[in-house]
């Protein structure tokens, strides 16, 4: 099984600031998802990368694939309160991908 | 509502009860998945189906049954399990084989507590 980690594990910060988290692994995936999950409820997925170097945004989320498919950041801008919840990063394996590995997450608190 | 929804939310049971989790999904996906969830760490995948088929699993104990009847319903039977089985279980669904795994929305979890 090819592990994932997430930094940092925690990060509290005021609203308005703009922040960055990291996934990381020594193997290549196929693809990589970033999910956030709230308390009580399931992740939801907020973007897939799928080539080496991909960028992606949404709205004020910015999604970088690592050129070598093994790590990826997620950088927020002007963090609001809603933003807080756990993000997590998962990885694709498996013939057809269809096997995924997810990080331990990193736990955000956006204060109003 | 992401189109994945599972009964019951909540669940106690005692060590040599047997009960059930049951997953639906509503988004015509072919490939259907349960994992677990426990505090501190990460979730972890326990079952693939792949149109009614199991093509993963990742050495979960047998006192876990999955069954796939169809591409729309997963249901996960329980039996004597332990306290240290307590945790939020997820379901989850993809497109599948031939429309790509990429995409995995998740129902909002039972949480299960084994006394």
């Amino acid at each position: 099984t090819q592990l994932l980690e997430q930094s940092p594990q925690f990060l509290s910060i005021q609203e308005g600031e703009n922040l960055t988290v990291y996934c990381n692994s020594s193997s290549v995936f196929s693809s990589l998802q970033w999910y956030r999950q709230e308390p009580g409820e399931g992740p939801v997925l907020l973007v897939t990368v799928v080539t080496g170097g991909e960028v992606k945004k949404l709205k004020r989320l910015t999604f970088q694939f690592g050129d070598a498919r093994k790590d990826s950041s997620l950088h927020i801008t002007a963090a609001q309160p809603g933003d807080t919840g756990l993000y997590l990063c998962a990885g694709a394996q498996g013939n057809y991908g269809q096997n995924f590995v997810f990080g331990p997450g990193t736990r955000l608190s956006v204060l109003p | 509502e992401t189109g994945v929804t599972q009964t019951p939310r909540h669940l106690v049971m005692g060590m040599t009860n047997k009960k059930s989790l049951k997953c639906e999904q509503h988004l015509g996906h072919n490939a259907m998945y349960w994992y677990k969830q426990s505090a501190k760490k990460p979730l972890e995948l326990m079952f693939v189906y792949s149109l009614e088929e199991r093509v993963e699993n990742n050495s979960v104990p047998s006192r876990f049954s999955p069954e796939c009847p169809n591409s729309s319903h997963l249901f996960l039977h329980l039996h004597t399990l332990q306290p240290e089985d307590s945790a939020l279980y997820l379901c989850a669904s993809s497109p599948g084989q031939g429309k790509g795994y990429y995409e995995q929305y998740f129902g909002p979890g039972t949480r299960l507590t084994v006394t």
